[in-house]
């Protein structure tokens, strides 16, 4: 149980344009879901927390106009990094948490993106 | 949330048991333990968490000191695939709490 989805992959993107990262709960209903960023031989470091049908919280130093997150449904939330340049590149990853008091969050395998 | 520190990197051999420790000496009455690790490009997976009892469940066992300010993750009988980056993070249980993550301790187990 608690499988989190991550699609795609992988993406190569030429600079300029837009890519938009899924991330899905299969067997669980996720009130709450993560975005981390992880860049080569760095740890995860948080980008924003959304709440299904809310809008994100996004930390500090994070654009929110260039992360877009939409958490529609219980179990999917998406990234959309717009208008992505070469310093976007990065390993993006999401977590999905059940709303159940200590119960852990659960990771997807993550997104590596990589702007030409 | 309560910072923890672990050592940055530690070995270990193939079908030994791995014991990682970690610091958390100011954690609160209501924050648990979690532990989780990373394996070479992938997302983190769950391992284990606790708040004051012993943990076992099939992947590893969680001992928490008395005291709780610091823990050790143990790894029973190492494989190769248990190579990985582990990371011991504290927070509160109530809601939907984010995970600060620190650097880990990159272990690895050697044939």
């Amino acid at each position: 149980g608690a499988v989190v989805s991550q699609h795609p992959s992988w993406v190569i993107c030429k600079s300029g344009t837009s890519v938009k990262i899924e991330c899905r709960s299969l067997d669980f209903q996720a009130t709450t879901m993560f975005w981390y960023r992880q860049f080569p031989k760095q740890s995860l470091m948080l980008m924003a927390t959304s709440n299904e049908g809310s809008k994100a919280t996004y930390e500090q130093g994070v654009e929110k106009d260039k992360f877009l997150i939409n958490h529609a449904s219980l179990t999917l939330s998406t990234l959309t990094v717009t208008s992505a340049h070469p310093e976007d590149s990065s390993f993006y990853i999401c977590s999905a948490y059940q709303g159940l008091g200590y119960q852990p969050q659960h990771f997807g395998d993550g997104t590596r993106l990589s702007i030409l | 949330d309560a910072k923890t520190t672990q050592p940055p990197s530690m070995d270990c051999a193939e079908g030994r048991a791995a014991n990682l420790p970690c610091n958390h000496s100011t954690i609160s009455g209501n924050e648990y333990v979690y532990w989780y690790r990373q394996i070479h490009s992938q997302g983190p997976q769950y391992i284990i968490h606790g708040l004051k009892n012993n943990e076992t469940n099939e992947m590893a066992s969680l001992i928490i000191t008395e005291d709780r300010k610091s823990s050790t993750l143990i790894l029973p009988h190492a494989t190769l695939r248990d190579t990985a980056v582990y990371y011991c993070i504290v927070r509160v249980a109530r809601g939907a709490q984010k995970l600060v993550f620190g650097q880990g301790t990159r272990l690895t187990i050697n044939p």
